[in-house]
């Protein structure tokens, strides 16, 4: 089954323990990315990737990072979180070129106390 | 700066009628425009998307217009099911480049038996 998986799904923290959200996809797809979703602002990107070892910044990239060793594995990696980052994530990913819908995972609820 | 705004956080409609989801967006360089679904617990999924050299999508019973003067798209669902409630976002992207996603802020549709 063609699929994006994220793990965990659910994660509870502490501000300043350094966390990693892993996101797969079996579909081959060059292009993976970050979302972020908060109430009343919609699915806003962090990261994304065109291709492997090709990283740039979204629109809220401050205080996480990324990177793309392998073509399906796409981790985001909150170095020293914060209560801030409290939020729903989605992993996305689609093939290069003229194809814009993109593949969600099912998100991963993080909350950081 | 909300490239991408839909207005209105919830609608509720009575089942077997028509809903109309809105969208208006800021940004004329936006090209290509698309339609998510997603339901609780679950990543958004593609629903349909138009393209800015079209004014109208159609695929079963949901149609997407685009008013690229007034820079508003709406989705219209007929007739409404009760498996149709769910948060919709539109979003857009522009063809050249990273062909980045920009979403609104979402909408919560309840179809109302």
């Amino acid at each position: 089954e063609a699929q994006v998986t994220q793990n965990p799904r659910y994660l509870i923290t502490v501000t300043g323990k350094k966390l990693t959200v892993t996101c797969s996809q079996n579909m081959n797809h060059e292009y993976m990315s970050w979302y972020r979703q908060d109430p009343g602002l919609g699915l806003r990107q962090i990261y994304y990737s065109m291709n492997v070892e090709v990283t740039d910044k979204g629109d809220v990239p401050e205080g996480y990072k990324v990177s793309r060793k392998e073509k399906r594995n796409f981790p985001l990696i909150l170095e020293s979180p914060s209560p801030n980052q409290t939020s729903l994530y989605f992993c996305a990913s689609r093939p290069q070129g003229l194809a814009y819908e993109q593949y969600f995972g099912p998100g991963t609820r993080l909350t950081v106390t | 700066d909300q490239q991408v705004k839909q207005n209105s956080p919830s609608l509720s409609v009575q089942e077997g009628r028509i809903s109309i989801l809105n969208c208006d967006y800021t940004n004329s360089m936006f090209d290509y425009f698309l339609w998510y679904k997603k339901y609780p617990a679950e990543g958004p999924t593609f629903l349909i998307s138009i393209s800015s050299i079209k004014d109208k999508n159609e695929d079963g019973r949901f149609t997407v217009f685009l008013n690229k003067s007034a820079k508003h798209l709406s989705l219209h669902i007929v007739p409404s099911q009760p498996g149709d409630s769910a948060v919709y976002f539109c979003a857009a992207s522009v063809v050249q480049g990273a062909q980045k996603l920009v979403f609104g802020q979402g909408t919560r549709l309840t179809i109302n038996p």
